[in-house]
């Protein structure tokens, strides 16, 4: 079954920087490659997804880039806003999705 | 348009307790998934159906059992809790996996002791 791995674990950057997390997956059948934002004590949201025929997608922002071959995506976030403090999931899969296991990210201020 | 309704939102249970989760959307969503979540291991499938009248085993069906009661209404039942159990439980729904994402419900904090 597929497989997803997240890093960085905890992220740390100050307001105004950039942010980019990882996501690499295993199963090469995956074609749909969300991303969601968690505040503490809410459900995760969605903020962008990415499908397989596609290798870059932004939205104000953030981006996400997709590279099939490596099976690798990544999620980037420009000119950070302590508000994007939260924890980001990476996904994988088509029917139903493979979670990471997730990003601390803290916008110092 | 509330869209997905899990109850209840929080729970104590003994070892061995029954309970069931319930979880309803009403968007006309075809498919729905039960996941878990635990600090540092993101959310793991339990249990999903891609439509109605359809069940699948997940990543951790163990100790779980579902049902799609219809097409707004995926239950999740646990028949003798076990501490191992304690988590948060998030449903959710999508209209067509693989091209739109899932909504999620506000989750269900389960405690066995």
């Amino acid at each position: 079954g597929e497989n997803v791995e997240q890093h960085p674990s905890t992220l740390s950057v100050q307001e105004g920087d950039s942010a980019v997390i990882k996501c690499t997956y295993s199963d090469s059948a995956s074609n749909y490659f969300p991303w969601y934002k968690q505040e503490l004590g809410k459900r995760p949201q969605l903020i962008i997804d990415i499908r397989s025929n596609v290798g870059e997608k932004k939205d104000q922002r953030i981006a996400v880039t997709l590279n099939k071959t490596a099976k690798h995506f990544s999620l980037h976030i420009t000119e950070t806003q302590p508000e994007d403090s939260a924890v980001y999931f990476c996904a994988a899969g088509g029917n139903k999705l493979v979670f990471g296991a997730g990003t601390i990210l803290r916008v110092k201020s | 348009n509330a869209g997905v309704t899990q109850t209840p939102k929080f729970q104590v249970l003994k070892t061995g307790q029954s309970m069931t989760l319930q979880c309803a959307q009403d968007m006309n969503h075809n498919s729905m998934y039960w996941y878990r979540q635990d600090p540092g291991m993101g959310l793991r499938l339990i249990y999903y159906s891609a439509s109605e009248g359809t069940t699948d085993k997940g990543e951790v069906p163990n100790g779980y059992n579902v049902s799609r009661l219809n097409k707004r209404e995926f239950s999740l039942r646990l028949e003798s809790a076990a501490p191992s159990q304690t988590s948060v439980y998030f449903c959710a729904s999508s209209e067509a996996p693989g091209i739109y994402g899932y909504t999620f419900g506000s989750g269900t904090r389960l405690t066995v002791v």
